[in-house]
């Protein structure tokens, strides 16, 4: 019974370069969720789904995009990473939108 | 925007005593407000929620308190412990709507200590 899975755990980047962060979950939840959190700042949602083929932008989108192209996955990609980014990063997902929110592990990202 | 505040930002209490953490909303359209509570190095975890047609809700020594005239919700922990000590965020959403404002907004969280 795994949940949600986030990979990688940790990350350094340098500025400029790109990367995906991964979330996948085995719940057949239908809404799926991108957050960062930062000291003293909570949790902000960057992006969402309500489903396959779905997505919108949540509070903190620029400079980040996803797909959903099926149920389970939900990848976040960072397309020219800056040190703004420097976060840790959580997946989540639920069976509709605002029901219990299931969290992955987190990604600790660095940008150097 | 930050539509749900929450206080204080720190809590040390001694072991055995009263954690009181307070949130306000301000979007009279909130229907759903979840309390998560998250330990170093994991994700956030519902704790527990509560729907505004009741004013209280208790799962063991965890206690909701919600005001609706006053805009405001509280998370009570009872006989607090060591094992307590984590970071607990309120959360705010709208429970019948499917646009953006049917997320979770969170409030920016507290960290509470238990001394043994």
């Amino acid at each position: 019974n795994a949940g949600v899975t986030q990979t990688p755990k940790f990350q350094v980047l340098k500025t400029g370069q790109s990367m995906t962060l991964q979330c996948a979950q085995d719940m057949n939840h239908e809404y799926m969720s991108w957050y960062r959190q930062d000291p003293g700042m909570g949790l902000r949602l960057i992006h969402y789904s309500v489903g396959a083929g779905i997505t919108d932008q949540g509070e903190v989108p620029n400079g980040y995009n996803v797909s959903r192209s099926t149920t389970e996955d939900f990848p976040l990609r960072l397309l020219s990473a800056a040190p703004s980014q420097t976060s840790v990063y959580f997946c989540a997902s639920s069976s509709v939108m605002n029901t219990e929110a299931f969290f992955g592990q987190g990604t600790r990202l660095t940008v150097v | 925007q930050q539509q749900v505040k929450q206080s204080p930002q720190s809590l040390i209490v001694q072991k055995g005593g009263i954690s009181i953490i307070n949130c306000a909303y301000e979007n009279t359209a909130f229907d759903y407000f979840p309390w998560y509570q998250q330990f170093p190095g994991k994700g956030p975890a519902l704790l527990i929620a509560i729907r505004p047609d009741v004013s209280e809700k208790k799962e063991g020594r965890f206690t909701i308190s919600f005001n609706k005239s006053a805009k405001q919700f509280s998370l009570h922990i009872m006989d607090s412990q060591p094992g307590d000590s984590a970071t607990y965020f309120c959360a705010a959403s709208i429970r019948y709507y499917g646009g953006s404002q049917g997320n979770l907004i969170f409030g920016k969280g507290t960290k509470l200590s238990v001394k043994p």
